[in-house]
């Protein structure tokens, strides 16, 4: 499975955009990109998936570029709730029946 | 949306004794689910995969004695930490996947297990 790399931490207020970039140099061709929230002692739950240029949903944006060695998560308007772990995963769908290799993940905190 | 359990949500149990932790897809039937275990300040740690029906796929590393999985239904797969030592402490979490072409894996709250 291709390795991602991530900042460890970031640190925003409330209300801005926040943006986290993960990079996967070594990314497949069959490789998905999917992103997960995790906060304090709960499991991760899904944010959102792509596989190439933009993906959003009704809680974040995927912006994907055309070498798919790395990808971007964007959070809009952030607020004190999203303070959390974001981990990046790179390989099969998130389904499938497909294992998931976690990676360090970034810590976000945002504050008032 | 699809839900996951584990029971129990946290157990403290002394050093020897068996733990055993269930994950149930409520709402769903899972063809797939998978163990993980995160120590603090870590990320998740996939311990082994258990498909119904089917003997568990256990990752390099972890001990397939010491870590038993029975995945006996399509909605319950159970995790039994044998034999646990302090060392075995650490949150403990699964994940099961719908199949039939579902795209996701949905997580349990997971379990703090505590070992004395």
């Amino acid at each position: 499975l291709a390795k991602t790399t991530q900042p460890i931490s970031m640190d925003s207020y409330e209300g801005q955009e926040v943006n986290i970039t993960c990079s996967h140099n070594n990314i497949a061709t069959n490789d998905y990109i999917t992103w997960y929230q995790q906060f304090p002692s709960q499991g991760p739950r899904f944010i959102i998936q792509g596989y190439k240029t933009k993906v959003t949903n009704e809680v974040a944006s995927l912006f994907i570029p055309a070498d798919r060695k790395s990808s971007t998560l964007s959070l809009p308007r952030v607020s004190l709730s999203d303070t959390a772990v974001y981990y990046c995963l790179v390989g099969p769908p998130s389904g499938g029946g497909n294992k998931l290799t976690f990676g360090t993940g970034t810590q976000l905190k945002v504050e008032l | 949306g699809a839900v996951v359990s584990q029971h129990p949500s946290w157990v403290i149990c002394k050093s020897g004794t068996s733990v055993k932790i269930e994950c149930r897809s409520l709402d769903f039937q899972a063809t797939t689910m998978f163990w993980y275990r995160q120590f603090p300040k870590q990320s998740l740690m996939l311990m082994a995969t258990s498909n119904e029906g089917s003997k568990a796929t256990y990752e390099q590393g972890v001990e397939k004695d010491k870590f038993l999985i029975n995945h006996a239904s399509l909605t319950l797969s159970t995790l039994t930490v044998t034999s646990a030592h302090p060392e075995d402490s650490s949150f403990y979490i699964c994940s099961a996947h719908q199949g039939g072409g579902h795209n996701e894996q949905f997580f349990g709250p997971g379990t703090r297990l505590t070992v004395l």
